[in-house]
């Protein structure tokens, strides 16, 4: 298994254009979620879905758009790149999102390093 | 999920035993302790959970009060390798959210 991938591994924006982070997992997980992590920081956590269509806001929504047409991809879309926006973005998975099994243990991706000019 | 409190960091020398305390005073019956650890810019990693019980695995042990208010994650022969940031983390079993705080940055010296 490859684990959870995310593309690309950097990336540098100028305000106001619009990207695409891809993150995909090949372990079947129903549950995948997206956090940012500014520098010195705790991770923030941006959208999550609990399966294919479905999607739900997190601590942190704004200036992002996220779908679940497969099980393995969950894209982050930024719709209009902001300095605010500069950070360490990381893709996660879990076979259930109900605390308690193991099957809760989230899977982290490598991070996309991104700076918004 | 109930609010953890961690301090911002540690210090601790290799070879001999890490604890890090978390504080979840206002944690609920149906809401498990879990660890993660972020080491250098990596994406975190599990380490273990529980809810009422002490836990152990190959990583850690997990110690949580009888009251549950608080927690201890125990490293017991710290290398320089598990330098890192420690996360500790309320999930009930019903929320599909979970909420990072700052952790602790526990630093391992030789």
């Amino acid at each position: 298994n490859a684990g959870v991938t995310q593309t690309p591994k950097f990336q540098v924006l100028k305000t106001g254009q619009s990207m695409t982070l891809q993150c995909a997992q090949d372990m079947n997980h129903e549950y995948m979620s997206w956090y940012r992590q500014d520098p010195g920081m705790g991770l923030r956590l941006i959208h999550y879905s609990v399966g294919a269509g479905i999607t739900d806001q997190g601590e942190v929504p704004n200036g992002y758009n996220v779908s679940r047409s497969t099980t393995e991809d969950f894209p982050l879309r930024l719709l209009s790149a902001a300095p605010s926006q500069t950070s360490v973005y990381f893709c996660a998975s879990s076979y259930s999102s109900l605390a308690g099994g193991q099957g809760d243990t989230q899977y982290f991706g490598p991070g996309t390093r991104l700076t918004v000019l | 999920d109930a609010k953890t409190t961690q301090p911002p960091s540690m210090d601790c020398a290799e070879g001999r035993a890490a604890n890090l305390p978390c504080n979840h005073s206002t944690i609920s019956g149906n809401e498990y302790v879990y660890w993660y650890r972020q080491i250098h810019s990596q994406g975190p990693q599990y380490i273990i959970h529980g809810l009422k019980n002490n836990e152990t695995n190959e990583m850690a042990s997990l110690i949580i009060t009888e009251d549950r208010k608080s927690s201890t994650l125990i490293l017991p022969h710290a290398t320089l390798r598990d330098t890192a940031v420690y996360y500790c983390i309320a999930r009930n079993t019903g929320g599909f959210k979970t909420i990072f705080g700052a952790g602790t940055r526990l630093f391992v010296k030789a």
